[in-house]
């Protein structure tokens, strides 16, 4: 039973919209919540996190939003660039279980 | 970038024959962890480290020992290799165990 699920496999968006990349995940007890990016052939690069505590993150382009009560997350990037296009992927954080990673999200910015 | 890096970065090896894929940090992390990453799962903890000759398994470990006599050094071992061992594995460092990680380019083992 995955913790944590990204139930999109992938999402395309346009230049210099707004993307919006969503993750749920069922376990009260984790602590914080991260997004990785990933490139083809380069290992994940850490992004952006959220404690337990807060509702939102901003970091320049990139906004992380938590609903605590419905155990969903989601990644904000505006605008988007072409640069952007890669996989992220959602991740939750407890003492008891360290880091669980979604499955990933492929975001495409088309021109 | 942080310092880690993962030998060999490919291998393609046989059923039944051992593998050991090394993970190096020149950061002084105290905590390291594998990853292998398949399609349809994401990235799932095979074991992990946090401390010299301190670890402790993660979600996939079946079939996987490690060992850390050194801060800097991180060994991954597959006693006997199974095709469902075919994967893209990460090494990743982090600094307190709680907050961000860092990981490795990967290493891609194919077993036949």
């Amino acid at each position: 039973d995955q913790q944590v699920k990204q139930n999109s496999p992938s999402l395309s968006v346009q230049e210099g919209r707004i993307s919006i990349l969503n993750c749920d995940y069922t376990n009260s007890m984790f602590d914080y919540f991260l997004w990785y990016k990933k490139y083809p052939a380069e290992g994940p690069t850490f992004l952006i996190s959220i404690s337990s505590i807060k509702d939102k993150n901003e970091d320049g382009r990139f906004t992380v939003f938590l609903n605590k009560s419905a155990k969903h997350l989601s990644l904000h990037i505006v605008p988007s660039q072409p640069g952007d296009s890669a996989v992220y992927f959602c991740a939750a954080y407890s003492s008891a279980s360290k880091i669980i990673f979604g499955s990933g999200t492929r975001l495409s910015i088309r021109p | 970038d942080a310092g880690i890096t993962q030998s060999p970065r490919h291998k393609v090896t046989e059923t039944g024959t051992p593998v050991t894929l090394r993970c190096h940090q020149t950061e002084n992390h105290r905590y390291m962890y594998w990853y292998r990453q398949d399609p349809g799962h994401g990235l799932r903890l095979i074991h992990y480290s946090y401390g010299v000759k301190d670890t402790d398994k993660g979600e996939v470990s079946d079939g996987y020992s490690v060992s850390r006599s050194k801060t800097e050094d991180f060994l991954l071992t597959l006693e006997s290799a199974t095709s469902s061992q075919t994967s893209v594995y990460f090494c990743a460092i982090s600094a307190r165990g709680d907050n961000e990680q860092f990981f490795g380019p990967g290493t891609r083992l194919t077993v036949l």
